[in-house]
């Protein structure tokens, strides 16, 4: 099955600062790519995703990049302000179609703190 | 994005009792909504997929009938922890598909549920 793998687990940064969170994925065949934002004790909002028919997708500060031949896609976070700070998920999936190609597969998350 | 709700937020309950938890779609009918479970600092574990209709299909290891899971309309699914045992204790999530062709996939609030 598919394996996500999520760097770093923890991520400390300035305000202002950038913030990249990486992830790699082992099933070629994955196409679709979202990134969620865990507030504690909340659940996970989606932020940003991207499909395989694209290499990259911008929403404000926020953006997305996809490296299909090497199979790892990346969150950027500009700017960055205090309110940011909640652990972000990135996972895979296969597609649309019916039966086990609708299960996401987590990373395990990293814990993003900006320092004001 | 889609609008999940949960219920309760929070319960705590004695060991051996059964708890049941709602999940609504509140602006789309969803024919499928996913059950995960998440321990503290840890990733989403998918417990079960929920088909309106039809019998659930759960994660190797997810016991079904400890975890009861009822989609029995297009807006709610339920998940009841039977007998449930302080290592039951976790934060339960809820997620449907956004419908169509779609991959996009919102999480409800979550709830917290702590067996004494």
């Amino acid at each position: 099955g598919e394996n996500v793998e999520q760097h770093p687990s923890t991520l400390s940064v300035q305000e202002g600062d950038s913030a990249v969170i990486k992830c790699t994925y082992s099933d070629s065949a994955s196409n679709y790519f979202p990134w969620y934002k865990q507030e504690l004790g909340k659940g996970p909002q989606l932020i940003i995703d991207i499909r395989s028919n694209v290499g990259e997708k911008k929403d404000q500060r926020i953006a997305v990049t996809l490296n299909k031949t090497a199979k790892h896609f990346s969150l950027h976070i500009t700017e960055t302000q205090p309110e940011d700070s909640a652990v972000y998920f990135c996972a895979a999936k296969k597609g649309n179609s019916g039966g086990s190609n609708y299960k996401l597969t987590f990373g395990k998350g990293t814990l993003l703190t900006v320092n004001p | 994005g889609a609008v999940v709700s949960q219920h309760p937020s929070r319960v705590i309950c004695k060991s051996g009792t059964s708890v049941k938890i709602e999940c609504r779609s509140l602006d789309f009918q969803a024919t499928t909504m996913f059950w995960y479970r998440q321990f503290p600092k840890q990733s989403l574990m998918l417990m079960a997929t929920s088909n309106e209709g039809s019998k659930a299909t759960y994660e190797q290891g997810v016991e079904k009938d400890k975890f009861l899971i009822n989609h029995a309309s297009l807006t709610l699914s339920t998940l009841t922890v039977t007998s449930a045992h302080p290592e039951d204790s976790s934060f339960y999530i809820c997620s449907t598909m956004a419908g169509g062709l779609t991959d996009t996939q919102y999480f409800g609030p979550g709830t917290r549920l702590t067996v004494l």
